[in-house]
């Protein structure tokens, strides 16, 4: 229940190419679903994030789509560059409103932008 | 965005001996901070919940008499490695959220701490 499968675990796009990550969850309590993006040896950074009151959210060349009855979302890199090459984390948790941030992440994606 | 230090960076310490790491936030008052460990090529697992001026929530399977986790202040978390061992070797890092910012949801980590034990 508390699972979040990430997927794939590797993706290589060419540079100017959509990248899209796929994660799905079963737990129905998730309110908040971050996606960070981790370079070698460093800590993960908040890209993006979205809650499940919209299908979808972008900023900038980042986008998540969310579908609330499938139980899945996705990120979608467009535009892809070679210094978006990174690993990925999608993650969830529950309890937004009160503060809670117990996050369950995802296994990662690791992505590789072919110049 | 608001910042989160670690300290150390990295560090390598012989079997058997105690290693403490920091976690402060720099420029906000965090309530609550988090505990994950990430072994290469891996997500990460949290360890432990800690909550200023109590005591930490660890996760299952998480030994609390091996991780000791003290929270003392709200700008500090400090998670002590007890008779680590090579298996112990690994990135230990840390989350924090701002206390008075509770509908922004967002989680600010640190760089990390690599541990690596002979």
């Amino acid at each position: 229940q508390q699972q979040v499968k990430q997927s794939p675990q590797s993706l290589i796009v060419q540079k100017g190419g959509i990248s899209i990550i796929n994660c799905a969850y079963e737990n129905t309590a998730f309110d908040y679903f971050p996606w960070y993006q981790q370079f070698p040896g460093k800590g993960p950074a908040l890209l993006i994030a979205i809650r499940p009151d919209v299908s979808e959210k972008k900023e900038g060349r980042f986008t998540i789509s969310f579908n609330k009855s499938a139980k899945q979302f996705s990120l979608h890199i467009m535009d892809s560059q070679p210094g978006d090459s990174a690993t990925y984390f999608c993650a969830a948790s529950s309890g937004y409103a009160q503060g809670a941030q117990k996050l369950v992440f995802g296994q990662g994606t690791r992505l590789t932008i072919n110049p | 965005g608001a910042v989160v230090s670690q300290h150390p960076s990295w560090v390598i310490c012989k079997s058997g001996t105690s290693v403490k790491i920091e976690c402060r936030s720099l420029d906000f008052q965090a309530t609550t901070m988090f505990w994950y460990r990430q072994f290469p090529k891996q997500s990460l697992m949290l360890m432990a919940t800690s909550n200023e001026g109590s005591k930490a929530t660890y996760e299952q399977g998480v030994e609390k008499d091996k991780f000791l986790i003290n929270h003392a202040s709200l700008t500090l978390s400090t998670l002590t490695v007890t008779s680590a061992h090579p298996e112990d070797s690994s990135f230990y890092i840390c989350s924090a959220r701002d206390g008075l910012a509770r509908a922004t949801g967002e989680l600010f980590f640190g760089e990390g701490s690599r541990l690596t034990v002979l």
